[in-house]
């Protein structure tokens, strides 16, 4: 199985911040990458696929980028709405997997 | 607006099936350009892959579950269903169905809110 590593495993930051979320896969999975946001309680919403497209209805300030096998989330300035957990997910090769998330919280 | 709806018991007992449904809203389940998917979340853990089904002929599973785990398809009713065998208290979790769309590389673009489905005596 192809292994996605995600870190950090938590981060505390702030309203208004930077944040980036890094994946990494354990062998290439070209771009096919997505990324979710969980809430508690909630199904996982997709942000981000094709490693960088935002899907329709995400606000701009998230967005994904792609360097060899190593995949980065970054939200420009983050919002109080943004404090939830992300996951990356690889649509490669089966089966499919995800990373094992990283929650963000407010400092 | 395309919707997908879990349904199924909350409990089951080990060693049991568990069985589960999913109902697609407002699209076809026919429709050529995704496959159905169910994925599960044990309680503060992360998200498994349990499988996927494009029509009754043409599904795939995740390997740790794959001689336990079936899928199928009822495009009369435009429902998608899973059916685990021999359950164990690790097969505890929040079921969720949701759609993948080919036009988005694989992603899962449209999720249901989730079924609960506890394995215990």
């Amino acid at each position: 199985d192809i292994q996605m590593t995600q870190s950090p495993s938590s981060v505390s930051a702030s309203v208004g911040d930077r944040v980036t979320i890094t994946c990494r896969a354990s062998q290439g999975i070209s771009s096919w990458l997505a990324w979710y946001q969980q809430k508690p309680g909630k199904a996982p919403k997709l942000l981000i696929y094709a490693a960088s497209i935002l899907q329709s209805g995400v606000p701009s300030r998230f967005s994904g980028s792609r360097s060899g096998t190593d995949f980065t989330l970054t939200i420009s300035s983050l919002q109080p709405e943004d404090f939830a957990t992300y996951y990356c997910q690889q649509a490669h090769t089966f089966p499919i997997t995800f990373g094992q998330g990283t929650r963000l919280e407010i400092k | 607006q395309v919707q997908l709806q879990e349904s199924g018991p909350g409990l089951v007992k080990p060693s049991q099936t568990l069985s589960l449904t999913c109902t697609v809203s407002g699209g076809s389940i026919s429709s050529g350009s995704y496959f159905w998917s169910w994925i599960r979340q044990p309680a503060g853990k992360g998200l498994e892959w349990v499988g996927r089904i494009f029509s009754s002929q043409n599904a795939n599973y995740n390997p740790s579950l794959k001689s336990r785990v079936s899928m199928s398809v009822d495009t009369s009713t435009n429902v998608f269903s899973l059916r685990l065998t021999s359950v164990t208290a690790a097969d505890t979790a929040v079921y969720f169905c949701a759609r993948e769309s080919v036009a988005r590389d694989g992603a899962l673009d449209i999720w249901g809110q989730g079924t609960m489905v506890s394995v215990s005596p």
